[in-house]
């Protein structure tokens, strides 16, 4: 089982709320990653970072943001939520080289925005 | 456009039995191929990752098989348990970055009935 977690597992909270999903990993992967899943579809990339100091938006427009302070850290934050941000929230990590490298994945923050 | 089709959408099997389920990319270009386990309310794990130069894979019952020149997969589930009841996506990598971009397929839900 990988060594990456996400807190809290589950929040509902009220519109206009600022929120910080945390990640954590403890394999020293230098890649992290942040997906947002709705039900039955796909995982979307919002945002990515190579290392410390480096992140990057991903495909979807996200009103979101991150940041890369420590090695084992990826917080997202969203600084007014909005009903609109009700979704499943995931974040990997990945610490290979070449094209084989294994993402793993911690298990999800589901975001409810009344 | 880069995409992962995977078929059937759902599927619901009897303890036991077999299934296959399939997956059509049009991913250019093709850096590997990756099937992952996602069971409701967590984060995807892997099962199996091939390259080009992979045809089959296996992963204890789990056996996935690529065609590259025909761009489909697919993943063979032997004897299923009741525990395989889960999400199976299909993940295609390309080769157009650093970071090796991943598409990810919309999964097939596999419910296993007693």
């Amino acid at each position: 089982e990988a060594d990456i977690y996400q807190t809290p597992r589950y929040l509902v909270i009220g519109t206009g709320k600022k929120i910080t999903l945390e990640c954590s990993q403890t394999m020293g992967h230098d890649k992290m990653y942040w997906y947002q899943q709705d039900p039955g579809m796909e995982l979307h990339l919002i945002h990515y970072s190579y290392g410390v100091n480096s992140t990057e938006k991903g495909d979807l427009s996200s009103e979101s943001t991150v940041s890369r302070i420590r090695t084992e850290h990826f917080p997202l934050t969203l600084e007014s939520a909005r009903p609109s941000h009700t979704s499943q929230y995931l974040c990997a990590s990945s610490g290979g080289a070449g094209v084989s490298y294994e993402q793993y994945f911690g298990p999800g923050t589901r975001l409810t925005v009344t | 456009k880069n995409q992962v089709e995977q078929s059937p959408q759902s599927l619901i099997i009897l303890e036991g039995k077999n299934c296959t389920l399939q997956c059509n990319y049009t991913v250019s270009p093709f850096s590997n191929l990756r099937w992952y386990k996602q069971d409701t309310g967590r984060g995807p794990v892997s099962l199996t990752i091939m390259t080009f130069s992979e045809n089959t894979k296996s992963n204890g019952r789990y056996t996935a098989t690529l065609d590259a020149d025909t761009k489909q997969s697919s993943l063979h589930i032997t004897a299923s348990q009741l525990s395989d009841s889960a999400s199976y996506i299909c993940v295609v990598s390309d080769r157009g970055s650093t970071l090796g971009r991943l598409y990810f397929g919309r999964g097939t839900q596999l419910t296993v009935w007693p």
